[in-house]
């Protein structure tokens, strides 16, 4: 089982649709939580932090469920500038390191 | 923000001639260096770790004799890629860390695409 786990997509949507990505986790140990899109054939950018009170950054909120080892990303009133794909990342501390655990992603396809 | 440069930016080799990555980070100075490796649909996977000064912490299942990694300076950390071969075409990403900034906080290279043929 990989360590992050995310529905691959693609989601087609339509301008100004509400869409919903979910993402788990196995590892207990995990200590930080994050969202990054990486868009084609690019470097991945930090979208935002994920917390268990949840995080809300203009259309979007992130949110955080330990007990269920649960994140989600919530992304209202898409734009055709939000296509790309959503990686969902944990930190886990490993061998003198935090490292950056990444999900296969989830790719959003937003349409006119 | 920070900046982290890669070059090449993307490579084609023949099978069995061996590569070399460089990463710099441009404005700040990275006292550790990731190395990621994508395949095409497929999460970054984390190959290696790297303080400055110090030899690399390679992950399960990497190679290190076949992946150099080299952290000589504070802002450049070199991958070869030695006797490459087809399935060694992927994306690499190195990503870069300054740690007076954040313990978590990294930041990416634009990647190098690598083809073997």
């Amino acid at each position: 089982r990989k360590e992050v786990e995310q529905d691959p997509g693609p989601f087609n949507v339509p301008e100004g649709a509400t869409v919903a990505f979910n993402c788990t986790y196995s590892n207990s140990a995990s200590q930080s939580f994050f969202w990054y899109r990486q868009d084609c054939r690019k470097e991945p950018k930090l979208l935002m932090s994920v917390y268990s009170s949840g995080n809300e950054d203009g259309r979007f909120t992130a949110q955080l469920n330990r007990a269920s080892q649960y994140i989600s990303l919530l992304i209202r009133d898409s734009k055709l500038s939000d296509s790309a794909t959503y990686l969902c990342v944990v930190i886990r501390y490993s061998g003198g390191y935090n490292k950056l655990i990444f999900g296969a992603g989830t790719r959003l396809a937003v349409h006119p | 923000g920070a900046v982290v440069s890669q070059h090449p930016s993307w490579v084609i080799c023949k099978s069995g001639t061996s590569v070399k990555i460089e990463c710099r980070s441009l404005d700040f100075q990275a006292t550790t260096m990731f190395w990621y490796r994508q395949f095409p649909k497929q999460s970054l996977m984390l190959m290696a770790t790297s303080n400055e000064g110090s030899k690399a912490t390679y992950e399960q299942g990497v190679e290190k004799d076949k992946f150099l990694i080299n952290h000589a300076s504070l802002t450049l950390s070199t991958l070869t890629v030695t006797s490459a071969h087809p399935e060694d075409s992927s994306f690499y990403i190195c990503s870069a860390r300054e740690f007076e900034t954040s313990k978590y906080e990294q930041y990416f290279g634009p990647g190098t695409r690598l083809t073997v043929t």
